[in-house]
């Protein structure tokens, strides 16, 4: 089955103490990119990866750090998580554009996050 | 200014009415628009995507668009319960990589 996987789906952490988000797609997409979703403020992109080993910052990258070695992974780094990254967070896949979007994002189950 | 912005409702239709969803952004330079559904708890769900002026039908449900106005609105015909969920407009730009969401239109279908 085509899917965004991320891990764990439930995370309750306290503040400083380094933590990781997996996300994995079997989809052979180029394309892959990390969001939180906060109340009032809708969905809101971290960073972006176009291929491995290329990494980009969208809208909200402070305190975050992404890398691509596989394809197929896109880990959210939070070194030393704080009480405002504590969110909803989605990751998501999809072909690599080639002109004005008919590119459909998929995206993962989501990882709720707590930072104490 | 929100790069894009949605009226975040909550939007309540009798069943088999037509909901209009409207959405608003603010750069010019967006190219390519999307509207994703969202189940209470689910994560969004692709329904439409449209980059030219103009109408885009598919099924129940018309994408419409107009640059000039920067503005783009979601019809779902015949609503149904099964549709109540938030409605999430998104714009990416040229390069289509950078994607801007809106926060999202609560939709109430009633039975």
């Amino acid at each position: 089955e085509a899917q965004v996987t991320q891990n764990p789906r439930y995370l309750i952490t306290v503040t400083g103490k380094k933590l990781t988000v997996t996300c994995s797609q079997n989809m052979n997409h180029e394309y892959m990119s990390w969001y939180r979703q906060d109340p009032g403020l809708g969905l809101r992109q971290i960073y972006y990866s176009m291929n491995v080993e290329v990494t980009d910052k969208g809208d909200v990258p402070e305190g975050y750090k992404v890398s691509r070695k596989e394809k197929r992974n896109f880990p959210l780094i939070l070194e030393s998580p704080s009480p405002n990254q504590t969110s909803l967070y989605f990751c998501a896949s999809k072909l690599l554009a080639g002109g004005p979007g008919t590119n459909e994002q998929f995206f993962g189950p989501g990882t709720r996050l707590t930072v104490l | 200014q929100k790069e894009v912005e949605q009226n975040s409702g909550p939007l309540s239709v009798p069943e088999g009415a037509i909901a209009s969803l409207n959405c608003t952004y603010s750069d010019r330079g967006s190219q390519s628009f999307f509207w994703y559904r969202q189940y209470s708890g689910k994560s969004p769900e692709l329904i439409m995507f449209i980059y030219s002026n103009g109408d885009k039908e598919d099924g129940r449900f018309t994408a419409q668009l107009n640059k000039a106005s920067q503005y783009v609105s979601l019809l779902i015909r015949d609503s149904q319960p099964s549709d109540s969920a938030t409605y999430l407009c998104a714009v990416s730009r040229n390069t289509g990589n950078q994607f801007y969401f809106g926060t999202g239109t609560s939709l109430t279908v009633i039975p």
